[in-house]
């Protein structure tokens, strides 16, 4: 049962385009939504993150929209790099009952940024 | 330094075995996490622990066991009753109530 939707599956762009990732959400529960990045053979590490009352939220060049009405989110690269090649993964906590910190994953884009 | 280590790094094992993959953090967080990983399927939630002593089942638990004896420690035994064992397991933790899990470096387990 996959409560996390994310499109595309893969992107490929060129260096200094803007990358985007989208990710739509069912549960009403959710409470906080992050993006991890992965590089090949490494664990996931966190990016940015997003609480549901806020509809933008940016640190450098990456930047998360949220739709709360939509239950729909997204991340933007701006002036994509080659070193932002990497495995993108959205995600939604659980915010309460004995489930409670437990994050739901979307199925991942593989991000290519070509020289 | 702080982190999450996990081992090992590859495992092979025959078809029909069981195996344990070890997962410690020195973080001194309270919860801690099992994901399985495959292709295209982003990571699956296998079983979680906020507090020693004490697990849940995740979305994926069968075929797999866990144990929470210390803090620091979230052994994975995969059984041979799971079906589809070959996938690259990663290991996490966090404070309990905090959004920002922090992964270990994984463990890429093939079945022969």
């Amino acid at each position: 049962q996959q409560q996390v939707k994310q499109s595309p599956q893969s992107l490929i762009v060129q260096k200094g385009g803007i990358s985007i990732i989208n990710c739509a959400y069912e549960n009403t529960a959710f409470d906080y939504f992050p993006w991890y990045q992965q590089f090949p053979g490494k664990g996931p590490a966190l990016l940015i993150a997003i609480r549901p009352d806020v509809s933008e939220k940016k640190e450098g060049r990456f930047t998360i929209s949220f739709n709360k009405s939509a239950k729909q989110f997204s991340l933007h690269i701006m002036d994509s790099q080659p070193g932002d090649s990497a495995t993108y993964f959205c995600a939604a906590r659980t915010a309460g009952g004995t489930s409670y910190g437990k994050l739901t994953f979307g199925q991942g884009t593989i991000l290519t940024v070509h020289p | 330094d702080g982190g999450i280590t996990q081992s090992p790094k590859y495992l092979f094992r025959k078809e029909g075995q069981n195996v344990t993959l070890s997962c410690e953090q020195n973080l001194n967080h309270d919860a801690m996490y099992w994901y399985r990983q495959d292709p295209g399927q982003g990571l699956r939630l296998i079983y979680y622990s906020q507090i020693v002593n004490d697990f849940q089942k995740g979305d994926i638990a069968e075929g797999y066991s866990v144990s929470r004896e210390k803090k620091e420690s979230f052994p994975l035994t995969v059984t041979s009753a799971q079906k589809n064992p070959t996938a690259f397991y990663l290991c996490a933790s966090s404070i309990v109530g905090r959004g920002e899990q922090f992964f270990g470096p994984g463990t890429r387990l093939t079945v022969l």
